[in-house]
């Protein structure tokens, strides 16, 4: 079974440049969730999508960062314009329901903004 | 705001020791309790979640939660230089369901 995919796996911009990470959960899994990891710190939640309706997407900061979930399947997340301290570690993970206790994580995209 | 506290570390032990890691959680309604590993440069990886008070062994690994001191810990027995990486704390449920709360982490580092 093929695991989370994400890309691009290294992305280097310079600030107030746009930039769009993709991801492709684990086929039939309903749940994904987008994370931002900044060094040295755990994953912090920022959209969760349950097929493709975004049911958690308080930490989102909606006044630069947008996402989509067309057809409840891929997902893309949006950075316009990137600020030097959007610099970080862009995790997607899928489940297969909401409620269930397992997230599967894919290899992430990392973020240097210049 | 749930608040997931590890200590920081980094923890440094001789291979075959036993590792001890440790968390505290803010949020007393929180119901499941996880432990990933991280290896440098990758992604997150579950190794293991507990759900009532009390120990769960898996292999080298126990976790041990306390809910009434909102305290989890995970017990790595015979460390292996393989065990090298960071461990996040991560707590779900209680006044925010759905949400997972990730602490900043605690790097192990086994030496042989």
């Amino acid at each position: 079974e093929a695991g989370v995919v994400q890309s691009p796996r290294y992305k280097i911009i310079e600030k107030k440049q746009p930039v769009a990470f993709w991801c492709n959960p684990i086929s039939g899994h309903n749940t994904l969730y987008w994370y931002r990891q900044n060094l040295g710190q755990g994953p912090e939640l920022l959209i969760r999508y349950e097929n493709e309706e975004a049911v958690d997407d308080s930490q989102l900061p909606k006044d630069r960062f947008s996402a989509e979930r067309l057809k409840g399947v891929d997902s893309t997340l949006k950075i316009q314009p990137a600020e030097l301290g959007d610099s970080a570690v862009y995790l997607c993970a899928s489940s297969p329901y909401e409620g269930a206790e397992t997230q599967y994580f894919g290899p992430g995209t990392r973020l240097l903004v210049l | 705001q749930k608040e997931v506290e590890q200590n920081s570390g980094p923890l440094s032990v001789p291979e075959g020791a036993i590792a001890s890691l440790n968390c505290t959680y803010s949020d007393r309604g929180s119901q499941s309790f996880f432990w990933y590993r991280q290896y440098s440069g990758k992604s997150p990886e579950l190794i293991m979640s507990i759900y009532s008070n009390g120990d769960k062994e898996d292999g080298r690994f126990t976790a041990q939660l306390n809910k009434a001191s909102q305290y989890v810990s995970l017990l790595i027995r015979d460390s292996q230089p393989s065990d090298s990486a960071t461990y996040l704390c991560a707590v779900k449920g209680g006044s925010t369901l759905g949400r997972l709360y990730f602490g900043r982490g605690t790097q192990l580092t086994v030496w042989p």
